[in-house]
């Protein structure tokens, strides 16, 4: 069974379009992110959700919202794309409520999004 | 400012090697994490350090957590080509579960 599945897979666009990435997680976590990777492999968070409340906000354009319907899943949204968004785009779950000092992140594969 | 310096960027080696890859920081953390990451996928936690000289093995893979928290090093006995992958380092600091990455490092390991 799909731990954190996403929403496409690829997803190739042009300029100018809105579009969505979807994600799912059937763990039971409670906090949900969204990581942007770069072309050069470096991955930055962009936003967490916690029991659908936003908790990370990182210096994103505010062409990007997040929307969590509920907990298990958390949609990402984006306006107006520009050839910068071109990346991969990951979600991620974990257990904040455990109480352990440091969080498992279980990541989704992926989606892949091309602004031409 | 990058926070989490990964060391060396690129690592090419012949199967049956050792090697060891660096995650530092000036910067204190609470945590460390390592991640494997395979191409198409997205990373997979391979440990966890929270306590500074920590070390943890999981089977030829050895991880260490420095004295001060400032840095990780990850060492790879006796490489197989399944090692291969992206190999990532992730901090905590404070009583965030806010992961910082560094810029990864890239292994292969070659038959």
């Amino acid at each position: 069974d799909t731990a954190v599945s996403q929403t496409p897979k690829y997803l190739v666009t042009q300029m100018g379009n809105d579009k969505s990435i979807k994600c799912e997680q059937n763990l039971g976590h409670d906090t949900m992110y969204w990581y942007k990777q770069d072309s050069k492999k470096f991955l930055k968070i962009m936003f967490s959700y916690n029991n659908k409340e936003l908790i990370i906000n990182e210096t994103v354009p505010n062409r990007f919202s997040p929307k969590s319907p509920d907990k298990a899943h958390l949609n990402l949204h984006i306006n107006s794309l520009e050839l910068g968004d071109s990346a991969v785009y990951f979600c991620a779950s974990s257990l904040v409520s455990s109480g352990a000092p440091s969080v498992k992140q279980y990541f989704g594969p992926g989606t892949r999004l091309t602004v031409t | 400012t990058q926070l989490l310096e990964q060391s060396p960027q690129f690592l090419s080696i012949q199967e049956g090697e050792n090697l060891t890859v660096y995650c530092n920081s000036s910067s204190v953390f609470s945590s460390l994490q390592w991640y494997r990451q395979e191409p198409g996928e997205g990373p997979v936690l391979l440990v966890t350090v929270v306590t500074g000289g920590e070390v943890k093995k999981l089977k030829r893979l050895t991880f260490q957590f420095g004295d001060a928290r400032k840095d990780s090093s990850l060492h790879i006995t006796a490489a197989q080509t399944g090692d291969t992958g992206l190999y990532l380092c992730a901090g905590t600091q404070g009583g965030s579960e806010k992961l910082v990455f560094g810029k990864g490092t890239k292994l292969t390991v070659n038959p």
